[in-house]
């Protein structure tokens, strides 16, 4: 069964914090891994990996993927209130997309 | 572009009725999806559809029904409401396939009572 494992759960941190999160999956046939962040509704696009070691990088916000040990991190530097969220990874493998629980991250000032 | 609508944002149901999830993408996407999200969960794929006239099941299909007669169009029918079946129901679409990044609706939240 193909599963995506996220750590922490739950995060509290203050700003100017720089935080890494944690995803590790066991899937079949992986094709790519991606990152989704979400505040009170859907959920937004942050990255999409497919490679190893290449490292993907927006803002404050960064994402690598290492193939061989089959997880990535998140990292945020310099967080902000504005970053409090749950970030979302996610695995497409073959016909199937498969979510992990989440870690809710709080920022507080 | 309006992306990825859903019709309603909020219903209340009681057990046994049935009701349609409206979905719609103006994105030209092939690739469309139903998830439902629990509190403190991740999401979970109900169904998926890869282009017009062709559905196939997710990880949790039972309960749901769903068609795709056009490629804007993905509705989620639930027959026999079960309060099993509150949730959040999200619509995403992609482009070409699983691997690409998918954009969602803003959700409805369903209470079966």
């Amino acid at each position: 069964e193909d599963k995506v494992v996220q750590s922490p759960l739950s995060l509290v941190v203050h700003e100017g914090d720089t935080v890494t999160l944690n995803c590790s999956y066991e899937v079949t046939n992986f094709r790519s891994l991606l990152w989704y962040k979400q505040e009170k509704k859907a959920p937004t696009f942050l990255f999409m990996l497919t490679s190893s070691g290449i490292e993907k990088k927006s803002g404050r916000l960064s994402s690598i993927l290492d193939k061989k040990e089959l997880f990535s991190i998140l990292n945020i530097t310099a967080t902000q209130t504005g970053d409090s969220a749950i970030y979302l990874c996610a695995v497409s493998a073959g016909q199937n997309f498969v979510f992990g629980p989440g870690t809710r991250l709080s920022v507080l000032p | 572009n309006a992306g990825v609508t859903q019709t309603p944002k909020f219903r209340i149901l009681k057990i046994g009725q049935s009701m349609t999830l409206q979905c719609t993408q103006d994105m030209n996407h092939n690739y469309m999806y139903w998830y439902r999200q629990d509190p403190g969960m991740g999401l979970k794929l109900i169904y998926y559809s890869v282009g017009a006239g062709i559905t196939d099941k997710g990880e949790v299909p039972n309960g749901y029904n769903v068609s795709r007669s056009t490629t804007e169009d993905f509705p989620l029918r639930l027959e026999l409401a079960a309060p099993s079946q509150t949730s959040v129901y999200f619509c995403a679409s992609s482009y070409l396939s699983f691997a690409d990044t998918q954009y969602f609706g803003p959700g409805t939240r369903l209470t079966v009572l």
